[in-house]
């Protein structure tokens, strides 16, 4: 089964409002990595928080993580028509496997 | 520095044959990893390489196994094709082992078993 489950599973928004999505997962991780996938660009690493960070920031990328709670949020704000994709959250556990999340298809409408 | 690249992209394959992808890694890179893509199960991993030695398996039957060699390329083999092995298989480098750095992705090699 997989690790991380995503929230919502879809999301349309015009451009220059704020994106947020969630991710929720099982068992103790040592860290939560973010990716982004389109056709163009493939899947792209945007964002790793590690267990004992609660907050991080890359450009207009804000993710949160709570460990108490098992879930992490991607906050994108400003978002354009080339945020387009879906994205998903990745866990490790133990270091021993890699599991991503469902995605969330996101669509940002000029 | 040059991106992870994929060979083939492009693979068609009957269903009971067995098929080699391959792998370059970002260079200095020594962590390999894979993972099958589909619409039904989504991303899963399927097996970490690190300096020649699999450090990590998923949960896939033993038709599918990776070597990684010398300068860290990789390969990956399935056997006795399925029509459900039908998938996007990406890899990914990492410049260290057991997921603590991010991961580059390559672009993918498309198998459709048929």
């Amino acid at each position: 089964s997989q690790q991380g489950e995503e929230d919502p599973q879809a999301l349309s928004i015009q451009e220059g409002e704020n994106a947020t999505m969630n991710c929720s997962y099982k068992t103790s991780i040592n860290n939560l990595q973010w990716y982004r996938q389109n056709s163009g660009r493939g899947l792209v690493h945007l964002i790793l928080i590690r267990s004992n960070e609660r907050e991080k920031h890359s450009g207009r990328l804000r993710v949160t993580l709570d460990t108490s709670k098992k879930s992490s949020s991607l906050l994108i704000t400003a978002s354009r028509a080339a945020d387009t994709a879906s994205y998903f959250c990745a866990t490790d556990r133990a270091g021993n496997q890699f599991y991503f999340g469902t995605g969330t298809s996101l669509t940002v409408i000029p | 520095k040059a991106g992870v690249t994929q060979t083939p992209r492009y693979l068609i394959k009957t269903r009971g044959q067995q098929v080699t992808l391959s792998c370059s890694p970002i260079s200095g890179h020594r962590s390999v990893s894979w993972y099958q893509q589909t619409p039904g199960q989504g991303l899963q991993f399927l097996f970490e390489y690190f300096s020649e030695t699999q450090r990590n398996k998923g949960n896939f039957p033993g038709r599918f196994s990776g070597r990684q060699f010398s300068n860290s390329r990789s390969e990956m083999n399935v056997s006795t094709l399925e029509l459900g092995d039908s998938a996007l298989y990406l890899c990914a480098s990492s410049a260290g082992g057991g997921f603590v750095y991010e991961q580059y992705f390559g672009p993918g090699t498309r198998l459709t078993v048929t």
